[in-house]
């Protein structure tokens, strides 16, 4: 069975410091990961997705993803946070042998970030 | 460039009616997915079409749930004899046809409340 975990209910910090929101996963097998961010009352914005090659992925909106094979893990950080990316991030897994593609989210990490 | 839509975007309706949402795929997408999102949790897949095919459901689609996609176009999501436990935001997605792993574009959700 696989998991995707986010430990951090909700994540503060000040505008202009780096962000980091934690993801780890347990899949037997390949992993492809992504992380997707909601703003209140709309749907999913994808951000970035791991599926091979670079460990480190850049994404939309200045954010990037480092993908840790060792300690399965794949957070996702912005160097200098703004107000207006307060809202809330998933991460996502899905198995590279899974052919229909079906993704496995966390319970969410939600951002505030204060000016 | 259209995304995925979906309507109606908020629907509240009385224990035991029906309700169908439907769901408007980015064109020549010919995967799409259906994903129920609870409050304080992330989205949980409900079901998986290629073209027209149903090829996935998930053990949440309970017997109430039915879902089509009869052209492998737009898809509708109908919910028989609705109970307080289908309160939800229901999600769609879809992706393109792909050899690598296509990212999933989301729509918007529809907020369904059963009073």
């Amino acid at each position: 069975a696989q998991s995707v975990a986010q430990p951090e209910d909700q994540v503060n910090v000040a505008e202009g410091n780096p962000l980091t929101v934690k993801c780890t996963y347990s899949v037997s097998g390949n992993p492809y990961l992504f992380w997707y961010v909601q703003y209140p009352n709309r749907g999913l914005q994808f951000l970035l997705k791991y599926i091979t090659g670079d460990n480190l992925v850049k994404g939309s909106y200045g954010f990037e993803a480092e993908f840790n094979k060792s300690q399965t893990s794949f957070h996702l950080k912005k160097p200098s946070a703004l107000v207006s990316d307060s809202a809330l991030y998933f991460c996502a897994v899905r198995l590279a042998t899974d052919s229909w593609g079906k993704l496995q989210f966390g319970a969410g990490t939600q951002v505030v970030v204060t000016p | 460039d259209t995304g995925v839509s979906q309507d109606p975007r908020h629907k509240i309706t009385k224990r035991g009616q029906n309700v169908t949402f439907r769901c408007d795929p980015i064109s020549e997408h010919n995967r799409l997915y259906w994903y129920r999102q609870t409050l304080g949790q992330g989205p949980e897949f409900l079901t998986y079409f290629q073209n027209e095919a149903q090829l996935e459901k998930s053990r949440l689609l309970s017997d109430r749930f039915s879902a089509e996609r009869p052209k492998g176009s737009f898809s509708t999501l109908e919910i028989q004899r609705t109970e307080q436990g289908d309160s939800a935001m229901y999600l769609c997605a879809s992706s393109p046809p792909q050899g690598r792993p296509g990212t999933q574009y989301f729509g918007p959700g529809t907020r369904l409340l059963v009073l």
